[in-house]
């Protein structure tokens, strides 16, 4: 069955610094799609990147990058210099054979100052 | 930003009436998505459409019912709201031009705003 693990329920991370959202998913399709998207506390969600199955180099969006490693089926994401509107909770989505999206449980993700 | 609106944004009922969700686009996306988030879940999918009249049930439909007679509303409904509906919808749209069901997209799902249901 096609499932999204997101492992990581909470995190707190120091402003400024990277961090690293985890994600893995399991399918057995060949083609697909993963993507992360943003929920802040006002409780909108945001798309932040998309990353193919077939795309030969990870995915790049501002801040946000994708590190996508097929062979271990994982689409982890990356905020460099986080700040503090980053904080909100993250999940990871995977587009399955029916177009349709399954998602992670998501991971809360708290900036110190 | 995708040009989305749902209506209403908060509604509190009772068990047992009828409650009817909208959801609005101005972005003439072909395929639009019901969606419930209940704390400790990411999102699950109620149903689909992929065009004018055209609509398919996603994981949790039982209990749901939709309706789409424009390509800009998406309409869900609770035929008789029980308290385990009690939950956040959202509705997303994505693109994908041409016709066929089966064509090949990956379209970015884009999201409304929500509504905050609480059945009493």
């Amino acid at each position: 069955a096609q499932k999204i693990t997101q492992t990581q329920p909470g995190m707190f991370v120091q402003e400024k610094e990277a961090v690293t959202l985890d994600c893995t998913y399991d399918t057995s399709d060949p083609s697909y799609g993963l993507f992360w998207y943003k929920q802040p506390s006002s409780g909108e969600m945001i798309f932040l990147i998309y990353q193919g199955s077939y795309d030969q180099q990870n995915a790049t969006e501002g801040r946000y990058s994708l590190n996508f490693q097929k062979a271990r089926k994982s689409a982890n994401l990356v905020i460099s210099a986080s700040q503090l509107g980053d904080s909100a909770m993250y999940f990871c989505a995977m587009e399955d054979s029916n177009y349709q999206l399954i998602w992670g449980a998501g991971t809360k993700l708290i900036i110190k100052p | 930003d995708a040009g989305i609106t749902q209506s209403p944004r908060h509604k509190v009922t009772e068990t047992g009436t009828p409650v009817t969700l909208r959801c609005h686009q101005t972005e003439n996306h072909r395929y639009m998505y019901w969606y419930r988030q209940d704390p400790g879940h990411g999102l699950r999918l109620i149903h689909y459409s992929y065009g004018v009249k055209d609509t398919d049930k996603g994981e949790v439909s039982d209990g749901y019912s939709v309706s789409r007679s424009k390509t800009e509303d998406f309409l869900l409904t609770l035929e008789s709201a029980t308290s385990s509906q009690t939950s956040v919808y959202f509705c997303a749209i994505s693109g994908g031009q041409g016709g066929g069901v089966q064509l090949n997209r990956t379209d970015t799902q884009y999201f409304g705003p929500g509504t905050r249901l609480t059945v009493l």
